[in-house]
């Protein structure tokens, strides 16, 4: 079975622009969650999608959104690009009922940097 | 979710084996404790979970204390390729996953 898959894998943009990041689940998975990492806040939770629909959302501001697709695919858009938008921005997917037990996948990640 | 702590740094014998200590005593009856690693700048990759009884699997055990407050991770015998950070994670239901520190891993020829 093929993995979680991230594109693109790295970007550069400046500030005040917008990005879009795209991640496939695994096949089956339905569950999409983006996380952000720094080296200063290290692995924070974005946000979660199932059916099309936020069901979880972390601390970050509202330049920060997502959607996912009805073949679960999901996008995730940054706006007014900040230099501290600068991250590792990882993808993971799951089976949908966010039980204890369903583990999440990670992909490998898209690099944006900010100038 | 209960909040974990890991060493940050860790060394081991390429060989030998790797045992990563968690400690989380706040954990509820029904989180998991799950480990994840990452290797330079690549996305997570699961490697184990647990309840309460010790699990293994093709690349770790996992040792849970009775009392569940704390746990070992065991790589049997350590590579260079297993050099990365390792992340403890308590998990309650729901897909948040809350990630510390971890334990830096450095495996030495």
């Amino acid at each position: 079975k093929a993995g979680v898959t991230q594109t693109p894998r790295y970007l550069i943009k400046t500030r005040g622009q917008q990005v879009t990041l795209s991640c496939s689940p695994i096949s089956g998975h339905r569950s999409v969650s983006w996380y952000q990492q720094t080296p200063g806040q290290g692995l924070q939770f974005l946000f979660e999608y199932f059916s099309e629909t936020q069901r979880n959302k972390g601390n970050f501001p509202g330049r920060f959104s997502g959607r996912q697709f009805s073949n679960s695919r999901s996008e995730m858009n940054v706006s007014t690009l900040e230099l501290g938008d600068s991250a590792l921005y990882l993808c993971a997917s799951s089976l949908p009922s966010g039980a204890s037990t369903d583990t999440q996948y990670f992909g490998p990640g898209t690099r944006l940097t900010v100038l | 979710d209960a909040k974990t702590t890991q060493p940050p740094s860790m060394d081991c014998a390429e060989g030998r084996a790797a045992n990563l200590p968690c400690n989380h005593s706040t954990i509820s009856g029904n989180e998991y404790v799950y480990w994840y690693r990452q290797i330079h700048s690549q996305g997570p990759q699961y490697i184990i979970h647990g309840l309460k009884n010790n699990e293994t699997n093709e690349m770790a055990s996992l040792i849970i204390t009775e009392d569940r407050k704390s746990s070992t991770l065991i790589l049997p015998h350590a590579t260079l390729r297993d050099t990365a950070v390792y992340y403890c994670i308590v998990r309650g239901a729901g897909n948040m996953l809350t990630f510390g520190g971890g334990t830096r891993l450095m495996v030495k020829p």
